[in-house]
């Protein structure tokens, strides 16, 4: 079967660092995703990987490792609008994308 | 640009009556549009995938009687809930998706649904 591994949930600091990872299997590879998702709205387009690698957009960035299977996002300078939940999506060989549960990101102050 | 707009917003209705959720691709032509329910503090549950002109496919579990999807046009997906019980009471998010090699699915602003 497929699956789309990331934590639960996870809290950080006001201006610190943290990297949220995700680890999947799926039938085939052509792409990850992250997504913002605040609560009670729809995601927000963050990052696309295709190629290993890391992808540096202002605070955020992500990372992938096809070979492992593996991606994480890291949010640097956290902000308290960053608390919202972070979705990994895979899209696998029929081009479809297959969710991960999302992970709940909470900031204090 | 890629601007996806969804109507109603908030919509609350009586047990035994549908509702209908539309779904626009507002500055380009969606070749393919998506609709996934949410439950509170739960992922997106992918519900079907809808080619313009074609039927929809619906997921495993997915009641395609229950929940009527149309993709008359490049530009519009309906999502139609007939006979809504309070189980029904939910999130829905439609996304959809340009030609061309990107995956991305852009999507629309949620439709919060309220059987009472």
């Amino acid at each position: 079967g497929q699956n789309i591994d990331q934590p639960t949930e996870m809290t950080a600091t006001e201006g610190a660092i943290v990297q949220i990872n995700c680890t999947y299997q799926t039938s085939g590879f052509n792409g990850l995703f992250w997504y913002q998702q605040h609560a009670g709205e729809a995601p927000t387009f963050l990052s696309y990987n295709v190629l290993d690698g890391l992808e540096e957009k202002g605070r955020f960035s992500s990372f992938l490792s096809r070979s492992k299977g593996y991606s994480y996002l890291l949010l640097k300078e956290l902000q308290m609008k960053d608390s919202a939940s972070y979705l990994c999506a895979v899209v696998d060989s029929n081009y479809q994308l297959i969710w991960g549960a999302g992970t709940k990101l909470i900031i204090k102050p | 640009g890629a601007v996806v707009s969804q109507h109603p917003s908030r919509v609350i209705c009586k047990s035994g009556t549908s509702v209908k959720i539309e779904c626009r691709s507002l500055d380009f032509q969606a070749t393919t549009m998506f609709w996934y329910r949410q439950f509170p503090k739960k992922s997106l549950m992918l519900m079907a995938t809808s080619n313009e002109g074609s039927k929809a496919t619906y997921e495993q579990g997915v009641e395609k009687d229950k929940f009527l999807i149309n993709h008359a046009s490049l530009t519009l997906s309906t999502l139609t809930v007939t006979s809504a019980h309070p189980e029904d009471s939910s999130f829905y998010i439609c996304s959809a998706r340009g030609g061309g090699s990107t995956y991305e699915q852009y999507f629309g602003p949620g439709t919060r649904l309220t059987v009472t």
